[in-house]
């Protein structure tokens, strides 16, 4: 079955420090792959996507590249803010019939100023 | 305006009761998701709904019954509840199949004593 493997945090920065979250994945076909972020007290909320491989996904500063080679999809920032604080989940979905999301175990991201 | 909403956002009750937890979205979707979020942030799908049809039924205990009146609500009915289903419930809508963003509720924190 498919299955999506990430850093286990918590991961704590200083602000203004780069980021990087891993994520690998196993899957059969072509899966499309997603970052989701959930911030406190809240439900996860999509961050970024990418549907096929070398695509690169971004928002907010936040970048990841569909790399089908090394069955990745490393999330990074340049420079991390206070408010970037929140758990960062790596998922993907099937390529096809309905879409069942297999979703990382998340990692905590704490950034202190 | 909420996009996809649940209630309650809280719910405390003893082992042994019955709950109803509430999602609706307006978005318009035609997919709707029950996942079960633990203490350590672990994410896992429970059901899914496709215009009333239920399409993913993960292995959940059978006190757990989602009901899909029309494809904007999804409830979800849980009897005998036990201590180990104290989690955050979130309800999730979606367009259809494809690589297509998940759009999450708020979530229900049920505490069981």
């Amino acid at each position: 079955g498919n299955s999506v493997t990430q850093m286990e945090g918590p991961v704590t920065l200083s602000e203004e420090a780069f980021l990087t979250i891993n994520c690998t994945y196993t899957a059969t076909g072509y899966p499309s792959l997603f970052w989701y972020v959930q911030y406190p007290g809240e439900g996860l909320q999509l961050l970024l996507k990418a549907t096929k491989a070398d695509d690169k996904g971004s928002n907010k500063g936040f970048e990841a590249t569909y790399r089908k080679e090394t069955t990745s999809f490393h999330l990074e920032k340049g420079s991390v803010q206070v408010s970037d604080s929140a758990v960062y989940f790596c998922a993907l979905s099937d390529s096809g019939g309905y879409q069942k999301v297999t979703f990382g175990t998340g990692t905590k991201l704490q950034v202190i100023p | 305006d909420t996009a996809v909403s649940q209630t309650p956002k809280y719910l405390v009750t003893q082992m042994g009761n019955d709950k109803s937890i509430k999602c609706e979205q307006n978005l318009g979707h035609d997919t709707m998701y029950w996942y079960k979020q633990d203490s350590k942030k672990f994410l896992k799908i429970m059901f899914s709904y496709n215009n009333k049809e239920l399409i993913i039924n993960e292995t959940v205990p059978n006190r757990f019954s989602p009901k899909s009146p029309d494809k904007a609500h999804l409830n979800l009915h849980i009897n005998s509840l036990e201590l180990g289903d104290s989690a955050v419930y979130f309800c999730a809508s979606t367009q259809g199949t494809g690589a297509y963003e998940q759009y999450f509720g708020p979530g229900t924190r049920l505490t069981v004593t």
